[in-house]
């Protein structure tokens, strides 16, 4: 079955350093990957997704993650972080290739800014 | 940009009492979805629904829960019974038939 894990639940960074989120996913295939971001309170934002092609790929608000088949992972990262980018952040694998799969999300890493 | 909606953005509930979670889904997506997140857990499938019908539901997604699309525009999850542990932000997603699913802000159901 697909997973997806979260190592970190929580980071702490100062503002200005360098971020990266863990993800590894469990898939058989080469899969469909996702970032997203919850703001406390708030929905679901997407960052950047993975389908096929260059295994970089950039997002939003600076973000940028790499898929790694060999290693099984897809980690989130940003040259240099901002207050603003506290928040839960969910890294996902789509269940399969047609429309109508689900999402799997992994636990979610908690983002803390230092000032 | 076209986004999902969800109404109302909190409830409170006895449990027990029936509530309707309503969700409009962008307009010319054909793929619709519910999520739920309880406090401080990761976001789970409820379940997924296609052309007037359940594609896929999870174990949670048992007989005290329905969805229904009534009017081509609207898409609801209804909880007939609910319990203390219903208690969750609930999530709506839509898709259009390529892979990226657009969630909505979500309702917060509390289960008194």
């Amino acid at each position: 079955a697909q997973s997806v894990t979260q190592p970190d639940i929580h980071i702490t960074v100062s503002e200005g350093a360098s971020l990266e989120l863990r993800c590894n996913y469990s898939y058989g295939a080469t899969p469909y990957l996702f970032w997203y971001v919850q703001s406390p309170g708030q929905g679901l934002q997407l960052l950047l997704k993975y389908f096929s092609g260059d295994t970089l790929v950039q997002g939003i608000k600076g973000f940028e993650a790499e898929f790694k088949r060999s290693q099984s992972s897809f980690n989130l990262r940003k040259p240099s972080v901002h207050w603003s980018d506290a928040a839960e952040y969910f890294c996902a694998v789509a269940s399969g290739y047609s429309s109508a799969s689900k999402i799997i999300f992994g636990s979610g890493t908690r983002l803390s800014i230092r000032p | 940009e076209p986004e999902v909606t969800q109404t109302p953005s909190h409830q409170v509930t006895q449990m027990g009492q029936e509530v309707i979670l309503r969700c409009v889904p962008i307009s010319n997506h054909l793929y619709f979805y519910w999520y739920r997140q309880i406090l401080g857990q990761k976001v789970e499938f409820l379940v997924s629904f296609y052309n007037n019908e359940i594609s896929e539901k999870s174990e949670i997604f048992d007989d005290q829960f329905s969805v229904e699309r009534p009017d081509g525009s609207n898409f609801t999850l209804k909880i007939r019974s609910t319990k203390l542990e219903d208690s969750a932000m609930y999530f709506c997603a839509s898709q259009q038939g390529g892979e990226t699913q657009y969630f909505g802000p979500g309702t917060r159901l509390l289960v008194l």
